[in-house]
């Protein structure tokens, strides 16, 4: 079967701009969740999603934030962008139907490079 | 909020030699530890886990503890390969779905020929 996909793969903004990134779970998956990757931090937990509703949240700004559709696909918004940005951002499916997996499967992720 | 800490953040070892990774975790209402490792480029993909009611797993040349008193768990590799060669990161969780995961910083491991 398919496995999480996410895009754009790669993208470039300036300071203050806004993106949008998108992730389509495995078929029958209904969380998604959200991670920022940077070479200094490691893997930070966003948020995460289930039944379009926001289960849970981490430690970031409010200008992190996302949103999840009826089909279960993700997007996660960040606005006013900073340098500190950029970063690796991951989003992992789980949860098939109403049932834990026990395993985050992960996208290939989105590079968002802020210049 | 919880805290993982792992070390070390750099480990090399020769092909053959056992490879620890350790964590310590700061929550004791975690109860499940999983181990991602990530290749270059790639995305993470979880190696083995271990939930709070058992002390130790394997799976072939990996293994992992967990001390629930001292808040600690490691990752063992024996007989390392060159393909073994991978950033390594432990996680905890208290979700009861384990779909909120807090990770350390990551161990990058290199195994040498």
């Amino acid at each position: 079967k398919a496995g999480v996909t996410q895009t754009p793969r790669y993208l470039i903004k300036t300071r203050g701009q806004q993106v949008t990134l998108s992730c389509s779970p495995i078929s029958g998956h209904r969380s998604v969740s959200w991670y920022q990757q940077t070479p200094g931090q490691g893997l930070q937990f966003l948020f995460e999603y289930f039944s379009e509703t926001q289960r849970n949240k981490g430690n970031f700004p409010g200008r992190f934030s996302g949103r999840q559709f009826s089909n279960s696909r993700s997007e996660m918004n960040v606005s006013t962008l900073e340098l500190g940005d950029s970063a690796l951002y991951l989003c992992a499916s789980s949860y098939f139907r109403d049932r834990p997996t026990g395993e985050l499967f992960f996208g290939e992720g989105s590079r968002l490079t802020v210049l | 909020g919880e805290n993982v800490e792992q070390h070390p953040s750099t480990l090399s070892v020769q092909e053959g030699d056992s490879a620890v990774i350790k964590c310590t975790y700061s929550d004791s209402a975690s109860n499940y530890f999983p181990w991602y490792k990530q290749e270059l480029g790639k995305r993470p993909q979880l190696i083995i886990d271990i939930r709070s009611n058992v002390g130790e797993k394997k799976d072939q040349r990996i293994a992992v503890t967990l001390n629930k008193t001292a808040k600690h768990f490691s990752l063992h590799i024996t007989e390392t390969q060159p393909e073994d060669s991978a950033v390594y990161f432990c996680a905890a969780s208290q979700d009861s779905g384990y779909s909120t995961l807090t990770f350390g910083k990551g161990t990058m491991l290199l195994v040498s020929p």
